[in-house]
């Protein structure tokens, strides 16, 4: 079955970017009418969405993040990757890839997570 | 970007039903084909519970069911069993997606 798998830095500086790669197995990420998002949880703030991207090119932010996000799809790789600019502690949470379908605004299929600290 | 409203926690007998709420501004829920559910088990992903207000994925027990008018929305869980023993989101889109607060549920 199709299966999400999130990778990256467990720890990154305040100031620097936030960089996170979600690898799709099982199925192409080109298969279908799919999106791919990340979505965040922190202990203070939640569930946050970050955004999506298909793999036509086209993507949709969450606006409070919008200036500092960058959703990237390498098609021959069959990844997902997330880069978020200027981190700060807020920005300290657990990072999921996750799979949406057309334009619905729900997510059928989710990967286990990564912890992404912040700290000097 | 508005907020949707959960209650904290909630709690329940094996068996019995439980409802939970999510309040949203009139925008948010009164497009209750956006509104979903996730169940997510402690050190665990979040899991499609409802989508579009009222739909289960395949796979999802029917004890699980989501209202489809009003608002508040609401997922209700029947003949609850220990393994309902979780957090649940109500996620819902205006503008941009947004998650309700959480519920724990306890089942007691």
């Amino acid at each position: 079955q199709v299966q999400l798998q999130e990778s990256g830095p467990g720890l990154v500086k305040p100031s620097q970017t936030l960089s996170l790669t979600c690898t799709v197995s099982g199925d192409s990420i080109n298969s279908g009418n799919y999106y791919w998002s990340w979505i965040r949880q922190s202990a203070g703030k939640g569930l946050e969405w970050i955004g999506r991207m298909y793999t036509s090119g086209s993507t949709n932010y969450n606006p409070s993040l919008k200036s500092r996000v960058t959703i990237s799809i390498e098609t021959s790789k069959n990844q997902v990757s997330l880069k978020l600019s200027s981190v700060t502690a807020a920005d300290t949470a657990v990072y999921y890839c996750a799979r949406g379908l057309g334009t619905d605004w729900y997510f059928h299929l989710w990967g286990r997570g990564t912890l992404v600290t912040v700290s000097s | 970007q508005s907020a949707l409203t959960q209650p904290a926690s909630v709690s329940g007998s094996p068996g019995q039903s439980i409802t939970i709420s999510c309040t949203g501004t009139a925008s948010d829920i009164e497009g209750f084909n956006l509104v979903s559910w996730y169940q997510q088990h402690p050190g665990k992903a979040p899991k499609l519970l409802i989508y579009e207000g009222n739909k289960r994925p395949s796979g999802v027990s029917n004890r699980f069911s989501g209202s489809k008018s009003g608002n508040p929305a609401s997922l209700t869980i029947s003949g609850l069993q220990a393994e309902d023993e979780a957090d649940y989101y109500c996620c819902s889109y205006e503008g941009t997606v947004i998650f309700g607060g959480g519920t724990k549920l306890t089942v007691l």
